[in-house]
């Protein structure tokens, strides 16, 4: 099993729809959890951490199960701008700086 | 917030030279940094964990003696790619951390590498 796994996507939804990206994780001593998103030809930025009791930013809301070792990023009204590649990020060394990267969703909001 | 500053953005060489990348943290003292590397529609992948005042760490199938990784200062990593090859080919990323262990990493800019 890989360390981090995501949705293979593509997604392509319309603008104002609702999508939803799952990831797993294979280290249950994962301790911390990130979504960062990737523009083309561009470096990975922070979207959001994700805590234990769930958390929202606006449209956006992440959610951790870790009986089941789940992540999940739920983005609410899609705007165009939000077409990116969403990344799982898990510290999934223990007691380490070290970040495992998923291979990311791919979303294309559409008019 | 924390920024980690890269250059240069973009580099086109000759297969056979060196390359060298550099990263630094502008606002604050990084004492671990992150090189990664990206080949189109990959995903990231560690390269090596740059120690300030310490050999790096590299991750199995990165060969240390191709890509240098020097960390002396708490601000500064770089990493050079010697006698690159068009393989070598890729976009590189540094990374560090602006605070404890669950605090997320920022990245640099990226280098986007082409040897002809």
């Amino acid at each position: 099993r890989k360390e981090v796994e995501q949705d293979p996507g593509p997604f392509n939804v319309p603008e104002g729809a609702t999508v939803a990206f799952n990831c797993t994780y294979s280290n249950s001593a994962s301790q911390s959890f990130f979504w960062y998103r990737q523009d083309c030809r561009k470096e990975p930025k922070l979207l959001m951490s994700v805590y234990s009791s769930g958390n929202e930013d606006g449209r956006f809301t992440a959610q951790l199960n870790r009986a089941s070792q789940y992540i999940s990023l739920l983005i609410r009204d899609s705007k165009l701008s939000d077409s990116a590649t969403y990344l799982c990020v898990v510290n999934s060394r223990a007691g380490s700086y070290q970040l495992t990267f998923g291979k990311g969703t791919k979303l294309s909001v559409i008019p | 917030g924390a920024v980690v500053s890269q250059h240069p953005s973009w580099v086109i060489c000759k297969s056979g030279t060196s390359v060298k990348i550099e990263c630094r943290s502008l606002d604050f003292q990084a004492t671990t940094m992150f090189w990664y590397r990206q080949f189109p529609k990959q995903s990231l992948m560690l390269m090596a964990t740059s120690n300030e005042g310490s050999k790096a760490t590299y991750e199995q199938g990165v060969e240390k003696d191709k890509f240098l990784i020097n960390h002396a200062s708490l601000t500064l990593s770089t990493l050079t790619v010697t006698s690159a090859h068009p393989e070598d080919s890729s976009f590189y990323i540094c990374s560090a951390r602006g605070g404890p262990l669950n605090s997320p990493l920022h990245f640099g800019n990226g280098t986007r590498l082409t040897v002809t």
